[in-house]
């Protein structure tokens, strides 16, 4: 079964601190994604990486940023924390090829800042 | 962009009935329908799926349905239990990177 790891599952930061939520998928995956859950929003994409050190934009980058050095692992930088983004962070892994591949989650990192 | 529309919102059924949980997708070029289940501290999880080549997908007391032409796509969940409560989310996928999810569905099972 494929593994997705994140790191915590809870965490509580203050405003304008950096901000790491890690990631780790066990699978060999290409594809890494991170998302950001809040009620009736469902799922938006934050960033996503092909390949190591490779990352595109999603729908919500700003105030974010993403670095993937090796393969299995992809973590999110806030840069400077803020209030708006307490939520809960989801981080996917799918394989890069024969076509639409599902996508495997983390249990979610739920974060709080103050 | 894809976008995907999901309801209800909220969907409570007696144990035993089934449930159905409809979405809509705008861009016809989407090929890949994944459906994911959320039980409460946990991640989605892939329960079912199926693409744009196939009409109907059953797995046991679930089953997805796709209609291309009106562009949209159903869950139906048979004789269910109260461990099928949870939050359920549809996706439509064009290409690997870009899945689009609907705002998700919470159902609850009342015994």
């Amino acid at each position: 079964d494929v593994k997705v790891t994140q790191s915590s599952r809870y965490l509580v930061k203050r405003t304008g601190e950096k901000v790491f939520l890690e990631c780790v998928q066990d699978m060999d995956h290409e594809n890494m994604f991170w998302y950001r859950q809040d009620p009736g929003l469902g799922l938006r994409l934050i960033y996503f990486s092909y390949d190591v050190k490779m990352k595109e934009k999603g729908d919500i980058p700003e105030g974010y940023s993403v670095s993937r050095e090796k393969k299995e692992r992809f973590s999110l930088i806030l840069e400077s924390a803020s209030t708006n983004q307490t939520s809960m962070y989801l981080c996917a892994s799918s394989w890069g090829t024969g076509g639409n591949q599902p996508q495997h989650f983390g249990d979610g990192t739920r974060l709080s800042i103050l | 962009g894809e976008n995907v529309e999901q309801h209800p919102s909220t969907l409570s059924v007696q144990e035993g009935d089934s449930a159905v949980i409809k979405c809509t997708y705008s861009d016809s070029a989407s090929n890949y329908f994944p459906w994911y289940k959320q039980e409460l501290g946990k991640g989605p999880q892939l329960i079912i799926d199926i693409r744009s080549n196939v009409g109907e997908k059953k797995d046991q007391r679930i089953a997805v349905t796709l209609n291309k032409t009106a562009k949209h796509f159903s869950l139906h969940i048979t004789e269910t239990q109260p461990e099928d409560s949870a939050v359920y989310f549809c996706a439509a996928s064009q290409d690997n990177n870009d899945m689009r999810f609907g705002a998700g569905t919470r159902l609850t099972v009342k015994p």
